[in-house]
């Protein structure tokens, strides 16, 4: 069954202290690996698609990356505005976006 | 549009009750997709609409659930007989042009009394 696990469930972080997400997945046929920053009432929004193995990809503070197993979403001297929930999704062909349950991140000043 | 929209944002109805939802997706795109994201809860795929396809309905959980896509545009969720487990935020997403990114509207908040 194709799977998709984040972690940490929570994060807590002060304001500068770099970190990463955790994205694992068990899928057959990846197509593509995405990543999504969800604000409370809002839908999800865009932020990284990565196609294989050895993709990187940055926007800001943010860097995604890629292996055949995982993707991590490293945080960079984070401020209060990165909080937000990170959603991980994965796509198998001809289906659509498989979510995990997301990462809440907190960052204080 | 400059985005993908949703109407209402907010909808309260009484258990039993008949409700839909509307997604209006970014001009020109192809793919249409609804999920459901309950409290706690990580997006669940409901159906996906690709050009002239069959929809992929594998997602409904149940047959009081229905979607369709008019003209190859708009779509609307339709929910018959609402229970309080339908309780969800609803959420549309469209799909298309060059670039392989899904792009989200803000989505209904369905509360079933």
């Amino acid at each position: 069954e194709d799977q998709v696990t984040q972690s940490p469930e929570a994060l807590r972080l002060q304001e500068g202290e770099s970190s990463s997400l955790n994205c694992s997945y068990t899928v057959s046929g990846l197509r593509g690996l995405f990543w999504y920053r969800q604000d409370p009432g809002k839908g999800p929004e865009f932020l990284f698609t990565l196609y294989s193995a050895g993709e990187e990809k940055e926007k800001e503070r943010l860097k995604a990356t890629l292996t055949k197993k995982e993707s991590f979403l490293h945080i960079t001297a984070p401020k209060p505005e990165d909080s937000a929930t990170y959603l991980c999704a994965v796509q198998v062909a001809g289906t659509a976006l498989i979510f995990g349950k997301g990462t809440t991140l907190s960052v204080s000043s | 549009g400059a985005g993908v929209s949703q109407s209402p944002s907010n909808k309260v109805t009484e258990k039993g009750k008949d409700v839909e939802l509307r997604c209006d997706p970014i001009s020109g795109h192809t793919a249409l997709y609804w999920y459901r994201q309950s409290l706690g809860q990580g997006l669940e795929f409901l159906i996906y609409f690709q050009g002239n396809s069959a929809p992929d309905k594998s997602g409904l959980p149940s047959d009081r659930f229905s979607a369709e896509r008019t003209g190859g545009s708009v779509s609307t969720l339709t929910i018959q007989r609402t229970q309080q487990e339908d309780s969800a935020v609803y959420l549309c997403a469209s799909w298309g042009g060059d670039h392989y990114e899904q792009y989200f509207g803000p989505g209904t908040r369905l509360t079933v009394t």
